[in-house]
């Protein structure tokens, strides 16, 4: 059964340090998600991106972050200057369509812990 | 402003016994509600989706309630399986919206 994958699971980083996640999504799908889960909180959206461009994005989502589709597969989340309070699980989804009714795929996740 | 509340917090429950978990939400204007299960340390997976005309919605052990107008749902699971500990999310889509707005969820413990 096709699923997202996500690598690495666990990325440990100096504050101010760059960081890139990335994600293969399922191969047919063309809508990508990232969300992120700081511990013990809500799953919270992060940005959707679709033809190659951001469709929506949060207010967390700032100058900081960037997503990226480098080629036919990938598709990476990049924090520029990470700070403590990056810390979090982040997520990637992909669904076929965009999201109204049709199902949101999600990856094992990232575990990304800034010191 | 738009939020999904999940009770109880947390559960636990002996193995073959059945359970109810609820959600309440206030996102407007309403696409659907989804309910996802997460295990520890992984992402979410889909169990039911439904839209503003459907009222249940089952997936094998697990069974979806919604009551559009009182804007509450509930989740179902008959006979847990020690598998079934994991944390249940609500989670509701705002049309005209990509994002997904989640609840906090609850935490689902099985004993044998």
């Amino acid at each position: 059964e096709p699923e997202v994958t996500q690598t690495p699971s666990h990325q440990v980083t100096q504050m101010g340090q760059e960081v890139i996640l990335r994600c293969v999504p399922i191969s047919n799908h063309l809508y990508f998600y990232w969300y992120r889960q700081i511990l013990g909180q809500k799953v919270e959206f992060l940005v959707s991106f679709y033809n190659n461009e951001i469709s929506e994005k949060s207010e967390i989502f700032d100058d900081q972050f960037s997503v990226e589709r480098p080629d036919g597969s990938n598709f990476t989340l990049k924090i520029r200057s990470t700070k403590l309070e990056d810390s979090a699980m982040y997520f990637c989804a992909s669904s076929e369509w965009a999201s109204g009714y049709n199902e949101q795929f999600f990856g094992p996740g990232t575990r990304l812990t800034v010191l | 402003k738009n939020q999904v509340e999940q009770s109880p917090q947390s559960l636990i429950i002996l193995e073959g016994k059945n359970c109810t978990l609820q959600c309440n939400y206030t996102v407007s204007p309403f696409s659907n509600l989804r309910w996802y299960k997460q295990d520890t340390g992984r992402g979410p997976v889909s169990l039911t989706i439904m839209t503003f005309s459907e009222n249940t919605k089952s997936n094998g052990r697990y069974t979806a309630t919604l009551d559009a107008d009182t804007k509450q749902s509930s989740l179902h699971i008959t006979a847990s399986q020690l598998s079934d500990s994991a944390s249940y999310i609500c989670v509701v889509s705002q049309r005209g919206t990509d994002k997904l707005i989640f609840g906090t969820g609850t935490r689902l413990q099985v004993f044998p």
